[in-house]
């Protein structure tokens, strides 16, 4: 049972590069997101999705993108990597759109470094 | 405003003896649940426990015990007969619909 997959672990990138953070789940959960984390800020949610074809923004969006085609992917996208983007990453998933009694089930993160 | 405050600097605690981790929480929806993650070194998040706003009784789980004050809307961690596995970092965190949203963490370290 693989859970919450995130591809690659470790990435470093020029400004200005783009690149794409993958995710893939294998639970069948309709909700996946995207969270950053930073020294001493806790993890801050950049997007969302409630199911296939359905996004939103959370609370850190500018300078990513998401797409949701699939249920069981939902990758991040960096169009223009800035230093500012240097983060973990972490995309979590659960079974449940909108229970506030579901636990996220989270992937082991991506070290992304842009100089 | 924050809605998820953790505010203790980093705690230690000697082995075997229990240690509490302080979480306050904002929120005007009736219907939310908290929840406790650990990150240890290695950096994975591990789910710990949950406290849902309707439950009556303080959530357990182990070594691990919520000790939920709704009016005081805190929702502290309590770690019994701490072990040297113990020491990490550790996030408490709010669901309110289909948004989680995590304090900023307490770093844990338990003094053998």
């Amino acid at each position: 049972n693989a859970g919450v997959t995130q591809t690659p672990k470790f990435q470093v990138l020029k400004t200005g590069q783009s690149m794409t953070l993958q995710c893939a789940q294998d639970m069948n959960h309709e909700y996946m997101s995207w969270y950053r984390q930073d020294p001493g800020m806790g993890l801050r949610l950049i997007h969302y999705s409630v199911g296939a074809g359905i996004t939103d923004q959370g609370e850190v969006p500018n300078g990513y993108n998401v797409s949701r085609s699939t249920t069981e992917d939902f990758p991040l996208r960096l169009l223009s990597a800035a230093p500012s983007q240097t983060s973990v990453y972490f995309c979590a998933s659960s079974p449940k759109v909108s229970g506030f009694n579901s636990p996220l089930h989270f992937g082991n993160g991506t070290r992304l470094t842009v100089t | 405003a924050q809605k998820i405050t953790q505010t203790q600097p980093g705690m230690f605690v000697q082995e075997k003896e229990a240690v509490t981790l302080d979480c306050t929480y904002d929120t005007s929806d009736p219907s939310y649940g908290l929840f406790w993650y650990k990150q240890p070194s290695s950096g994975e998040m591990i789910f710990l426990i949950y406290q849902g706003s309707y439950d009556q009784q303080n959530a357990t789980e182990g070594r691990y015990s919520l000790n939920f004050q709704k009016a005081r809307k805190s929702a502290n961690l309590v770690i019994s007969a701490s072990q040297l596995g113990d020491s990490a970092m550790y996030f408490c965190a709010m669901r309110e619909d289909s948004k989680l949203t995590f304090g900023k963490g307490i770093t844990l370290s338990v003094r053998p």
